[in-house]
């Protein structure tokens, strides 16, 4: 299974919505996780089960989907939400991740 | 608290060997399934191994090409990676991951060690 993400980058102000799409070659049925990776930091598991936060993880950060298709939004984009962040198909070995995509701020 | 941490990265040559440890603490290991995951420089994320909490199952990269072997030892707490016939590709952060188990994949990292292949 291929994941592809988009956008592969984007710059937005303060407050803004920023939503991520990442789209499986085949259905992965909710088993998509998202992780964040500050830049010179380790990976951050943000979301599981396709839409379920993790324990600590803000409420600004949600995501939907299923099957093929899949949307991660931060709802008010805060400085610190500066980093990389991945889409995971953990269905079945082997467990992907998407390319990647850098969020800065403008 | 959970943690993670890898060891026995380093400088090796084209062709030569190298053993990764990983030493985990805070929850009781054998229960659950750990992974590999690395990063090259500049690159994203790449799943390389996975094993299960009695090592009864193990899944690779098929990139790896069987070069690869995850291994892990519950009574000492560890998760290994042997790497042989190393390349310039294989250079890269190796992270050790926990699985979460459940619907929960890779909820704890460790910080990686660095893995140099040059000549």
């Amino acid at each position: 299974i291929q994941l592809t993400q988009s956008p592969s980058s984007l710059s937005a102000s303060v407050g803004d919505r920023v939503t991520i799409s990442c789209r499986a070659s085949q259905g992965v049925s909710d088993y998509l996780a998202w992780y964040q990776q500050k830049p010179g930091k380790v990976p951050k598991l943000l979301i599981y089960s396709a839409s379920s936060l993790h324990s600590g993880v803000p409420s600004r950060f949600s995501a939907s989907g299923s099957g093929t298709d899949f949307t991660f939004t931060i709802s008010s984009l805060q400085p610190e939400d500066v980093a990389t962040y991945y889409c995971q198909d953990y269905s079945n070995a082997p467990f992907t991740f998407g390319p990647g995509t850098t969020v800065d701020i403008k | 608290d959970v943690e993670l941490v890898e060891s026995g990265g380093g400088l090796v040559q084209p062709g030569g060997s190298l053993r990764l440890s990983c030493v985990a603490s805070g929850f009781i290991f054998s229960r659950y399934s750990m992974n590999w995951i690395r990063q090259a420089p500049g690159k994203g994320l790449e799943w390389v191994a996975h094993i299960s909490g009695p090592s009864t199952i193990t899944y690779y990269s098929e990139s790896l090409k069987g070069r690869f072997t995850v291994s892990r030892d519950n009574a000492k707490n560890s998760l290994y990676l042997q790497m042989n016939t190393l390349t310039v590709d294989d250079t890269a952060v190796y992270y050790c991951a926990r699985d979460g188990g459940g619907h929960v994949p890779f909820d704890y990292w460790g910080l990686g060690t660095q893995v140099a292949v040059s000549a």
